[in-house]
């Protein structure tokens, strides 16, 4: 099971972390943790993959890490349009296990 | 670069469907692809993942021995056809790019298995 802060709110120009985890134990690079930004009625776009690596379309403020065990995303300088869901992904030995998403409010 | 999911609709349970995939813009045959379903109010299920040659296939534990993932490198498409459709399996279907980065997602297709 992968799991994930259900939700967080934070405030146009803050920092926010998002965290996952695992059920199996602490989350390594060997994971391959990726993270993902859905809207709705879109489809999910793909951030971070491979613990830190942006994709070219993902803006600087958007940073992946591992921290204390857990994958983690962080938005700093956060927008408006920052708001959205977030969800992380782990790869285990073939399968890949989706977290259960972060509702993200900018207030 | 561009993914395109058809196929799907409305079917009763016990029945079956096959989902295509066509992607334009970039070289299939040299990437891995999966297929990752999503119910609605629900977030995203990885379902089924396939290599660039079609040489090896992973399947979610709930999916096994009822859906299968193949393509067609010549024809730059991905299927999944699937088998003994449950109600569960009412969901978008969405292919995407790359075994291990996911970068490019197709805009999904609705399937709905009810009675």
């Amino acid at each position: 099971v992968v799991t994930q802060e259900p939700s967080l709110t934070v405030s146009p120009g803050g920092t926010v972390t998002l965290t996952c985890s695992s059920s199996t134990g602490a989350v390594t690079s060997g994971y391959y943790p990726n993270w993902f930004q859905q809207k709705p009625g879109h489809a999910p776009r793909a951030l971070i993959h491979t613990t830190i690596n942006r994709h070219s379309w993902t803006p600087a403020r958007f940073s992946g890490s591992l921290l204390g065990g857990k994958a983690a995303l962080t938005l700093s300088g956060v927008q408006p349009e920052d708001e959205a869901e977030y969800f992380c992904l782990l790869y285990y030995h073939g399968a890949w296990v989706f977290g259960g998403g972060t509702k993200l409010t900018v207030l | 670069v561009q993914l395109v999911e058809s196929g799907g609709g409305v079917v009763q349970p016990g029945r079956s469907l096959r989902l295509s995939c066509v992607a334009s813009g970039f070289n299939f045959e040299t990437y891995g692809m999966h297929w990752v379903r999503q119910a609605p109010g629900k977030g995203p299920e990885w379902v089924a993942v396939i290599r660039h040659n079609g040489s090896n296939k992973h399947y979610r534990d709930s999916v096994k021995g009822r859906f299968t993932i193949s393509r067609d490198n010549s024809k730059n498409t991905l299927y999944l056809q699937m088998d003994r459709l449950r109600v569960e399996d009412t969901a978008i279907y969405y292919c995407a790019r790359d075994p291990d980065t996911f970068d490019v997602w197709g805009q999904g297709t609705m399937v709905t298995v009810s009675s």
